[in-house]
C-alpha cells in the first residue's frame, strides 16, 4: 500500500528564515504530489501540486516543491517564511492505481516574530 | 458557491449511540472522500466514493459506514459509536481524476 512519510514533525524558525519540510512516498511509478496547508482553526487548502512536467513546481503564498523522482520526494520550500505561515503541512499522494490520496502524518510549522 | 460543508459542526456521543454525519458538495464533483484526523496521525482516509452510488474502503473503514445516494451528498455513518471515534472528520471532493482536493470545515466528534 501506498504511505507518506514526513519527517519532521515540528519545527520552528524565526520570520525571514528558510523553510525546506521533506516528503517521501513508497510507489515507484506514477504518482501525483501534493501539499496542503491547515491554518489554525481552519480546514485544509491546496499549496501546491505535481502531475506532470517541469518537477519544480510553484504554489501561492510563494512556496515551492522539487519533485525528485530517484528519491521519491516532494520537498517543501520556501525562501523565507514569515509569521502568518504558522500552520500545519500536510504532503499527500495518488498513485494512480485506484483513487485513494493518501496523506502524511502532517509537520506542525511555528513561526517566531 | 457554498463549496463543501457539513453538518454537525460539533457533536457529543455516548458510546453505542449512533449518528450521521452529512457532507454536501456544489460544485458537481464526482469524487468524494471522509477522513479523520487525530493529532500526530496526520489525515487518514475513511471511505470515498467515484461517483453516485458507488463507495469503497479507505485505510481505517472499521465502525463506519458510507452512502452517495445523490451525487452531490456523502453520508458518513457510525452505528455504534466508541471512544476511539472522537476526532475530527473532514469531508473532500475533486473532478473526476483531478485528485485536487476541496475541504469542508470539519465536524469535532466527541465520545464519551
Amino acid at each position: 500500500a501506498q504511505s507518506v512519510s514526513q519527517h519532521n514533525h515540528h519545527v520552528i524558525l524565526s520570520e525571514a528564515a528558510s523553510l525546506e519540510l521533506g516528503c517521501n512516498y513508497s510507489y515507484g511509478g506514477t504518482v501525483n504530489l501534493f501539499w496542503y496547508v491547515q491554518y489554525p482553526g481552519q480546514h485544509l487548502q491546496l499549496l501546491l501540486k505535481y502531475f506532470s512536467g517541469d518537477p519544480l513546481v510553484k504554489g501561492i503564498k510563494g512556496f515551492e516543491a522539487e519533485f525528485i523522482k530517484s528519491k521519491f520526494s516532494f520537498n517543501l520550500r520556501k525562501p523565507s517564511v514569515q509569521w502568518s505561515d504558522t500552520a500545519e503541512y500536510f504532503c499527500a499522494v495518488n498513485d494512480g492505481r485506484d483513487d485513494k490520496i493518501i496523506f502524511g502524518k502532517g509537520t506542525r510549522l511555528h513561526i517566531l516574530p | 458557491n457554498a463549496g463543501v460543508t457539513q453538518t454537525p459542526k460539533f457533536r457529543v456521543l455516548k458510546t453505542g449511540q449512533s449518528m450521521t454525519l452529512l457532507c454536501a458538495q456544489d460544485m458537481n464533483h464526482e469524487y468524494m472522500y471522509w477522513y479523520r484526523q487525530d493529532p500526530g496521525m496526520g489525515l487518514r482516509l475513511i471511505h470515498y466514493s467515484v461517483g453516485e452510488g458507488t463507495t469503497a474502503k479507505g485505510e481505517v473503514p472499521d465502525g463506519y459506514n458510507v452512502s452517495r445516494l445523490k451525487k452531490q451528498n456523502f453520508l458518513l455513518g457510525l452505528e455504534s459509536a466508541a471512544p476511539s471515534q472522537t476526532s475530527v472528520y473532514f469531508c473532500a471532493s475533486n473532478r473526476v481524476r483531478a485528485y485536487e482536493q476541496y475541504f469542508g470545515p470539519g465536524t469535532r466528534l466527541t465520545v464519551t
